[in-house]
Parts: structure tokens; C-alpha cells; sequence
């Protein structure tokens, strides 16, 4: 099946500095969704994100679906920014399977 | 609108009883799913659904059933707990290639 690798695995901040992650994955996909899972463990939905570039306030992602990658920034980095940030692929195959990244876990210190 | 809703968020069973995890969503997705997410570790597909009257295994189905009956509805039954099944679990819903909603998570442990 297909493989999805981020990095770094861990990332400690100084509150306002900023980061970038990455997320590699090695086939074709549908669809790449990034997501906020919480300290209460809450999944929540960033970026829905095939191609392209997209932001949010702080947050912005990139995918280049022809390089089978996408980067997520996050800029002046906040104490609430800590958690666990997933990638997620969505195959190109015949039915809806997300494939899920072991995530890197951030934690922003003041 | 609701979106994903998840029930219990949390259940302490013992070794070898059942139990039935419930997911409904509102947003009329036909494609719905359960993941099992363990400590360091990404979410596992367990089992997933296209449809109503539709469902197929994902990376991690023993021990667990589903079945699909409406479109709203996707239960996820534990037919013996077993303590390697102590995760967090978390139900999916989408439209077909399109962004995927999660639920809150039901924390399960088992003793």
C-alpha cells in the first residue's frame, strides 16, 4: 500500500518562531487532507489540500502532487499550535481509503 | 449540523465482552469508516463502507464487525474484547474523493 513519511517526528518551538512540515507519500493520490489532533485528542480538519497552495491565518500548506509531497507552515507559532499534526492521503484506487502518516508532534514553549 | 457524532466517548470493558461503538453523520456522505489510533502511532483503517448495505475490511478488521443499514449509521462491534484492542477509535464520513470529517473519538480500554 502506499507509504506516507513526515518529518520531523518531533519539533519543540520557541512560542513566535516558525516551522515547517513535511510529508512525503509514494504513489499517486487522490486527495491530502493535513490535521490538528489536539492534547484532548480532537482530529481537526486544517487543510483539504490535492495541489496547490492554501492558508489560513497563520497556516498555510503546499502539495506538489507531481513530486508526491506536501508542506505544511505554521508562522508565529502559539502555545495552542502544540499537538500532534497528521498528513493524510487519499489513494487513487477504486474505493475511499485514507492512509494516515505517524505524524510530528509539536510542542511550543512560551 | 452536527457532522460526525461519536458515542460513548469513553468505555472500560472487561476481557470478553461485547460491545457496539456508535457513529452518525448528517452530512449525507456515502463513504464512512472506523480507525483505531494507538499510543506514537497514525490512525488504522479497521473497516469502511461505500454505501448503505456495503462494507469491506481495512488494515485492521479481527475482532471487529460493522454493518451498514442506513446511510446515516455505522456501528462498530466488539464481539470479545480482548486488551490489544485498548486504543482510541474514530469514525470517518466523506464524500466520494473528497475531504474526510472525523469524530471525537471513543477512548475504549480493556481489563
Amino acid at each position: 500500500g502506499i507509504q506516507v513519511e513526515q518529518s520531523p517526528p518531533d519539533l519543540i518551538l520557541q512560542e513566535g518562531a516558525n516551522s515547517t512540515l513535511r510529508c512525503n507519500f509514494s504513489d499517486s493520490v487522490n486527495n491530502l487532507q493535513w490535521f490538528h489532533q489536539n492534547p484532548w485528542g480532537q482530529l481537526i480538519n486544517l487543510f483539504y489540500i490535492p495541489s496547490g497552495t492554501k492558508q489560513n491565518g497563520r497556516l498555510s500548506a503546499t502539495t506538489v502532487a507531481t513530486e508526491r509531497y506536501s508542506l505544511l507552515y505554521i508562522s508565529s507559532s502559539q502555545t495552542t499550535d502544540s499537538g500532534v499534526y497528521f498528513c493524510a492521503v487519499l489513494n487513487s484506487g477504486g474505493y475511499q481509503k485514507v492512509t494516515f502518516g505517524t505524524g510530528t508532534k509539536l510542542q511550543v514553549i512560551p | 449540523n452536527a457532522g460526525v457524532t461519536q458515542t460513548p466517548k469513553f468505555q472500560v470493558l472487561k476481557t470478553g465482552q461485547s460491545m457496539t461503538l456508535q457513529c452518525a453523520q448528517d452530512m449525507n456522505h456515502e463513504y464512512m469508516s472506523w480507525y483505531r489510533q494507538d499510543p506514537g502511532m497514525g490512525l488504522r483503517l479497521i473497516h469502511y463502507s461505500v454505501g448503505a448495505g456495503i462494507t469491506d475490511q481495512g488494515e485492521v478488521p479481527n475482532g471487529y464487525n460493522v454493518s451498514r443499514s442506513t446511510t446515516e449509521d455505522f456501528p462498530l462491534r466488539l464481539l470479545s474484547a480482548a486488551p490489544s484492542q485498548t486504543s482510541v477509535y474514530f469514525c470517518a464520513s466523506s464524500l466520494q474523493g473528497a475531504e474526510a470529517f472525523f469524530g471525537q473519538g471513543t477512548r475504549l480500554t480493556v481489563v
